[in-house]
């Protein structure tokens, strides 16, 4: 169980377009999603929460322009990197909160993204 | 600010050994602790959680929780190179939500 999934798992775009992520709670309901970032060997870094109809919370120093995220039902979470730059290259993760608390935090696989 | 720290390694163990990977947080109101494993190149997968002072076992990992110390640890019995990854521990502080604070994470290495 709490399997989570991402879509798609690379994506090589020219600078400039735009590029959608899916995330999705499998076999189970997230009513918060999480969107990290994390570049070659450095951390997992958060760059918003996203709850089910309403507006994400970003973490400081995120564009929520840039990064539009739209949680609109309990088992899908999209991220839209808008206009990216090759400084938005990087590996992307989303998780999915579960459990009896509903603080445990399942990842999917990540998605590879490549700006040229 | 709230902080969730860990040694970045590398912790090099031998093949059979058990592994000790540390982590000690500052919110002394958080409630629940995670270990998460991440191989290179892969997204962290969850290892347990624990939210009780004490010891929780699950296979050949043991997580220990001291609120009064506000460390907790993940031990790894028998280690196999196939554990060589990078291990976060992650914790929900107070007041955050469902957020986590993950660490930097420390790199396991077990040789042969």
């Amino acid at each position: 169980g709490a399997v989570v999934s991402q879509h798609p798992s690379w994506v090589i775009c020219k600078s400039g377009t735009s590029v959608k992520i899916e995330c999705r709670s499998l076999d189970f309901q997230a009513t918060t999603m999480f969107w990290y970032r994390q570049f070659p060997k450095q951390s997992l870094m958060l760059m918003a929460t996203s709850n089910e109809g309403s507006k994400a919370t970003y973490e400081q120093g995120v564009e929520k322009d840039k990064f539009l995220i739209n949680h609109a039902s309990l088992t899908l979470s999209t991220l839209t990197v808008t206009s990216a730059h090759p400084e938005d290259s990087s590996f992307y993760i989303c998780s999915a909160g579960a459990g009896t608390r509903g603080e445990t935090q399942y990842f999917g696989p990540g998605t590879r993204l490549l700006v040229l | 600010q709230k902080e969730v720290e860990q040694n970045s390694g590398p912790l090099s163990v031998p093949e059979g050994a058990i592994a000790s990977l540390n982590c000690t947080y500052s919110d002394r109101g958080s409630q629940s602790f995670f270990w998460y494993r991440q191989y290179s190149g892969k997204s962290p997968e969850l290892i347990m959680f624990i939210y009780s002072n004490g010891d929780k076992e699950d296979g050949r990992f043991t997580a220990q929780l001291n609120k009064a110390s506000q460390y907790v640890s993940l031990l790894i019995r028998d280690s196999q190179p196939s554990d060589s990854a990078t291990y976060l521990c992650a914790v929900k502080e107070s007041n955050a939500g469902n957020m986590l604070t993950f660490g930097g994470g420390t790199r396991l290495m077990v040789k042969p």
